[in-house]
């Protein structure tokens, strides 16, 4: 059964870097996707981008100049950098693995619980 | 990109069936066979109950089912139950450019 458990900083001032880290247990690393997703308060999900083990990437274009998301297979670990936050970051930051479907494209089907980051002077 | 447009809210009484619409464009919803759902209650992680148009993933109620037509994808839960009381979302392949898009989400009432 694999989990994922994520922490970070859950307090920035603007201008900051946002730095979050999801590690993976019970399953294997490869073959899969491994995502970011965050849900500003009351409003809905927006996905961030995404790495496999290789370091290949997928990313929102509306936040690809701030966001760099990096894999460390040794520790099954992938994490996420947001530079430049600003009070609209304000949100809950799930980690997800994506799994390949029939077609090959791939689907969040395990979540991590999120990890509640606020942006505030 | 913008999200893909879904009703605010949807609601009907237990055992009733209520349907809920996801409605994009051909770069994104009907160009591709690429959307999911998902399921999210308050303060939880959102849980996969769709993917591929109408595959169910293992333990997901077949009350859950998916279909497409043109540009809108649609959502029905059969059956309605107390536990089916959330927020849903759907999302889609939108090209290697945006890559994936949510819908705004629906949230679900059971009177």
């Amino acid at each position: 059964q694999v989990q994922l458990q994520q922490w970070g900083a859950g307090l920035l001032k603007p201008s900051e870097t946002l730095s979050l880290t999801c590690a993976v247990y019970g399953g294997s690393f490869s073959g899969y996707y491994w995502s970011w997703i965050r849900q500003p308060p009351g409003k809905g999900l927006e996905w961030i981008g995404e790495i496999n083990h290789s370091g290949s990437t997928n990313y929102n274009p509306s936040l690809k100049s701030r966001v760099t998301i990096s894999v460390d297979t040794s520790k099954n670990q992938f994490s996420l950098k947001l530079s430049s936050v600003t009070a609209a970051d304000t949100a809950v930051y799930y980690c997800a693995r994506a799994f390949p479907g029939p077609r090959r494209y791939y689907y969040m089907d395990v979540w991590g619980k999120g990890t509640t980051v606020t942006v505030s002077s | 990109q913008s999200a893909l447009t879904q009703p605010r809210s949807v609601s009907g009484s237990p055992g009733q069936s209520v349907t809920i619409s996801c409605t994009g464009t051909s770069s994104d919803v009907g160009g591709y066979n690429y959307v999911s759902w998902y399921q999210q209650h308050p303060g939880k992680a959102p849980k996969l109950m769709i993917y591929d148009v109408s595959k169910r993933p293992s333990g997901v109620p077949d009350r859950f089912s998916g279909s497409k037509s043109g540009n809108t994808a649609s959502l029905t839960i059969s059956g309605l139950q107390a536990e089916d009381e959330a927020d849903y979302y759907c999302c889609s392949y939108a090209g290697s450019y945006t890559f994936r898009v949510f819908g705004t989400g629906t949230k679900v009432t059971v009177l």
